[in-house]
């Protein structure tokens, strides 16, 4: 089972402040995303990356940047935090878009 | 325009039941229909999936009901069980759009005992 760890677990962030997310994965998936759960709402794609040091834009990538160092790791980073991106972010890896191991997910709160 | 619409938003069965989750797309080009399972706290985790070759795709209680004409696939469970109470949500991708996946906004399924 592929493991995919996701830190924090919560965090709560002042508006206009730095916020950065970070996912790990070990099962030499090439594959990496970052995607966000509103209440009521489905999981969003915010960014994504096929191989180390690149990153694409997803649906909602405003507001967010991501990193990608290595093939393990895959962060997402706010640099001024706003109150509409309050929300649970999910990180997710693959070997193929045919079965995504997701992370338990960042509960973020902006205040 | 949102491409994968899921009703209802909730839906309530009694142990025993069939619960029918329902699943629309616009993209033609979709050709890879997975649904996945969020318990509360937990993970997303993929349950089963379809390619449009089918119009049926069963795996125990679960199975998908495709139908490519009219864009629509369904979710059956067949005798519900409380366990089964979790959010389900509905996936599409292309194949010419990098494989990324779209999801529906999901249908919170409580099942009674």
């Amino acid at each position: 089972e592929a493991a995919v760890t996701q830190s924090p677990r919560s965090k709560v962030a002042v508006t206009g402040g730095k916020v950065t997310l970070s996912c790990h994965q070990t099962n030499n998936h090439d594959y990496m995303y970052w995607y966000r759960q509103d209440t009521g709402h489905g999981l969003r794609l915010i960014h994504y990356s096929y191989v180390a040091d690149s990153t694409e834009k997803g649906d909602i990538p405003d507001g967010y940047k991501a990193s990608r160092p290595s093939q393990e790791n895959f962060s997402l980073i706010l640099e001024l935090a706003s109150l509409s991106q309050t929300a649970v972010y999910f990180c997710a890896s693959a070997l193929s878009n045919e079965r995504l191991f997701f992370g338990h997910g960042t509960k973020l709160s902006v205040l | 325009q949102q491409q994968v619409r899921q009703s209802p938003q909730s839906l309530t069965v009694w142990e025993g039941e069939t619960a029918i989750l329902n699943c629309s797309y616009e993209d033609s080009t979709f050709d890879y229909f997975p649904w996945y399972r969020l318990f509360p706290g937990e993970s997303p985790a993929l349950l089963i999936a379809i390619r449009p070759v089918s119009n049926k795709k069963e795996d125990g209680r679960f199975t998908i009901f495709f139908n490519k004409r009219e864009k629509k696939l369904s979710l059956h469970i067949t005798d519900s069980q409380p366990g089964d109470s979790a959010t389900y949500f509905c996936a599409a991708s292309s194949n010419t759009n990098t494989g990324k996946l779209t999801f529906g906004d999901g249908t919170v399924l409580t099942v009674k005992p």
